[in-house]
């Protein structure tokens, strides 16, 4: 059974940095792209960023383009997201799913639970 | 430009059937669809995805209740014999050169 979990969420002010990762288990983790999307409250599921399963490739939304970095360390089966100069606008519920190609640009197969991050002085 | 545009509610009965659309934006009739299941304190959950000539694939241990259709620009999700736990939020996801898209999602409600 494939799983994700995430972890590293919190509250932070504005202007500072968190760092999100993904854990994943039940498939080949580095046959797989690895993507992060987010839920504001009470709007829709917005992409954030894909790393393909290699690492050697990653795309990110224009809305956190130059603050949101995007990495993969496959010998831990984890995705980084590491977030910086975040605003309010970043609150959110951060899900990492998988990707059905290695590229990316496919649809998500599977999805962890989410980790919340407040941007809140 | 890749758009997916989604009725904000439906609703139908206990036991019924109910139709959930989702339309692509001009010039992309051709792109296939992933509809995924949003639950209040869950994580999505891929049910799965609808081709241009209306074939669907679901996902591991997804009910044969939930299944998908196509029309031109349109994809369909179609879930039979609702039962309450089918009440959620429900996304289309389409994909394209170095673009993931949503829809803006369709609240379910069942009656």
């Amino acid at each position: 059974e494939m799983k994700l979990l995430e972890s590293g969420g919190g509250l932070v002010q504005p202007g500072g940095s968190l760092r999100l990762s993904c854990t994943a288990s039940g498939f080949t983790f580095d046959n797989y792209a690895i993507n992060w999307v987010r839920q504001s409250p009470g709007k829709g599921l917005e992409w954030v960023s894909v790393v393909s399963g290699s690492g050697d490739l990653t795309y990110y939304a224009d809305s956190v383009k130059g603050r949101f970095t995007i990495s993969r360390d496959n010998s831990r089966n984890t995705v980084h997201l590491q977030m910086t100069n975040v605003g309010a606008e970043d609150t959110a519920l951060y899900f990492c799913a998988k990707d059905y190609f290695s590229s990316g640009w496919g649809h998500f197969d599977s999805w962890g639970q989410g980790t919340l991050v407040t941007v809140s002085s | 430009q890749l758009e997916l545009t989604q009725s904000p509610s439906a609703s139908a009965s206990l036991g019924a059937s109910v139709k959930v659309t989702c339309i692509l934006s001009s010039g992309h009739s051709s792109y296939a669809i992933a509809w995924h299941q949003k639950q209040p304190e869950k994580g999505p959950r891929f049910l799965l995805t609808v081709d241009r000539d209306g074939s669907h694939k679901k996902g591991d241990g997804i009910p044969d209740r939930f299944s998908g259709s196509s029309s031109g620009s349109e994809r369909y999700l179609t879930i039979s014999s609702l039962q309450s736990d089918d009440e959620a939020d429900y996304y289309c996801q389409t994909w394209g050169t170095d673009i993931q898209v949503f829809g803006g999602g369709t609240r379910l409600t069942v009656l």
